[in-house]
């Protein structure tokens, strides 16, 4: 079965920095999603990561704050810029499978990030 | 707007218990219904999609129903052990919206006890 990838696992930043997490899956996809999932929280869409031009957000979510790209159509990168504590999340990266029935998504393992 | 719930929020039951989990959703126009499984501070594993003009789906111990014209869902999980402890969460896919944005519920976590 095909493997989805996210690069860093985890990761503890200083507030005002900021982090690019990877999302790398091993067979074509159609579609590729950011989510991020607060403490104790369900999951909330950041965005779709569109090849070749700007991603889509989701209310609530800016191109400054999570900027993201999509050069081809199996790798995203998703950053999360000028980080405070509140960004402190599990960030998901999910996808649609080319070929795949009914836009059944899939997930990463996730990036566990921790704000200082 | 479309809104997920699930019910219980926790449930602790025995290990060998059979047991059924909730999802409730306010919109009734969704494409197809996915049940996931997460592990803490992991990803979610996919465990079962139902289309909209079905009424189940079986995946081993799991079975998952689908009442689109109430909106609910429920996953039954048979013989539970303990490796089935985790958070389980329910999302619908909507049906008029191009792409495949899933709303998501709260989750039930869930614990089997040995």
């Amino acid at each position: 079965s095909a493997v989805i990838s996210q690069k860093p696992s985890r990761d503890i930043c200083q507030r005002g920095t900021s982090l690019t997490i990877q999302c790398q899956v091993d067979s074509q996809v159609t579609m590729m999603f950011w989510y991020r999932q607060q403490p104790g929280q369900s999951l909330t869409l950041i965005a779709t990561a569109n090849q070749g031009s700007e991603a889509t957000y989701e209310s609530g979510f800016v191109i400054d704050k999570f900027p993201i790209s999509r050069p081809n159509l199996t790798f995203s990168t998703l950053t999360v810029s000028n980080m405070s504590p509140e960004d402190s999340s599990i960030y998901l990266c999910s996808v649609v499978f080319k070929g795949g029935s009914y836009n059944e998504q899939f997930f990463g393992p996730g990036t566990r990030l921790t704000v200082l | 707007k479309q809104e997920v719930t699930q019910i219980p929020a926790a449930l602790s039951v025995p290990e060998g218990e059979n047991l059924v989990l909730n999802c409730s959703f306010t919109d009734s126009a969704i494409y197809n219904l996915q049940w996931f499984r997460q592990d803490p501070g992991k990803g979610l594993t996919s465990l079962l999609l139902i289309q909209s003009s079905q009424r189940e789906q079986t995946s081993g111990r799991l079975n998952a129903s689908l009442d689109k014209s109430s909106g609910r869902s429920t996953l039954y999980i048979a013989a539970s052990q303990p490796g089935d402890s985790a958070t389980y969460l329910c999302a619908v896919r909507p049906r008029k919206t191009s792409g495949s944005r899933l709303t998501f519920g709260e989750g039930t976590q869930l614990t089997v006890n040995p």
